[in-house]
């Protein structure tokens, strides 16, 4: 079970440039996340989906876009790549039953994003 | 906007020590989270607490919520080496389920 996996890994974007992220999860979860996470601090909510083709915004949405055509993909695009974008980007999912009050979040390994 | 302050932001302690981390904030929060994320790797949740007051217990790590549900607590015992990592508190709004507010972090090192 290979649980929340994001690509790549690793990049090095010039300024302007735009990408994607990649974020598969096998566990059939209707609820996944993406956080940013700069040196030495906690997560903040970039943007999340609660169901395929339901997206929203976090905390910090300005500068990404988000889709969610499957359950077990949620891309991240970055269109015009700012230093201020140089983080590394986590992916999560949780399961998503409404009659619970929390739920247990899994998260992938992490895409480290450098802009230069 | 809520926002969870966790204290100390680094700790390097020796084998043995106790300690205990703190969050804290304003808002009242549904449930708080805490998870352990070691270099290179996600965040993995060790304990959630929903209840004002309550106490859980894992092994050597005892966490609290408040009574107003607007602080926790997170204590080890007899730290370990392999306790090292940074740890985060993460809180549920009242709100719903899927907006998770995260702390600011405490970088624990244990020494050998």
């Amino acid at each position: 079970n290979a649980g929340v996996t994001q690509t790549p890994k690793f990049r090095i974007l010039k300024i302007g440039q735009s990408m994607t992220l990649q974020c598969t999860q096998d566990m059939n979860h209707n609820y996944m996340y993406w956080y940013r996470q700069d040196p030495g601090m906690g997560l903040k909510l970039i943007y999340y989906s609660v169901g395929a083709g339901i997206t929203d915004k976090g905390e910090v949405p300005n500068g990404y876009n988000v889709s969610r055509s499957t359950t077990e993909d949620f891309p991240l695009r970055l269109e015009l790549a700012a230093p201020s974008q140089t983080s590394v980007y986590f992916c999560a999912s949780s399961q998503g039953l409404a009659s619970k009050t929390w739920e247990t979040q899994y998260f992938g390994p992490g895409t480290r994003l450098l802009v230069l | 906007t809520q926002l969870l302050e966790q204290s100390p932001q680094f700790l390097s302690i020796q084998e043995g020590e106790n300690l205990t981390v703190y969050c804290n904030s304003s808002s009242v929060f549904s449930s708080l989270q805490w998870y352990r994320q070691e270099p290179g790797e996600g965040p993995v949740l060790l304990v959630t607490v929903v209840t004002g007051g309550e106490v859980k217990k894992l092994k050597r790590l005892t966490f609290q919520f408040g009574d107003a549900r607007k602080d926790s607590s997170l204590h080890i015992t007899a730290a370990q080496p392999g306790d090292t990592g940074l740890y985060l508190c993460a809180g549920v709004g009242t709100s719903g389920t899927y907006k998770y507010i995260f702390g600011t972090g405490t970088r624990l090192k244990v020494l050998a």
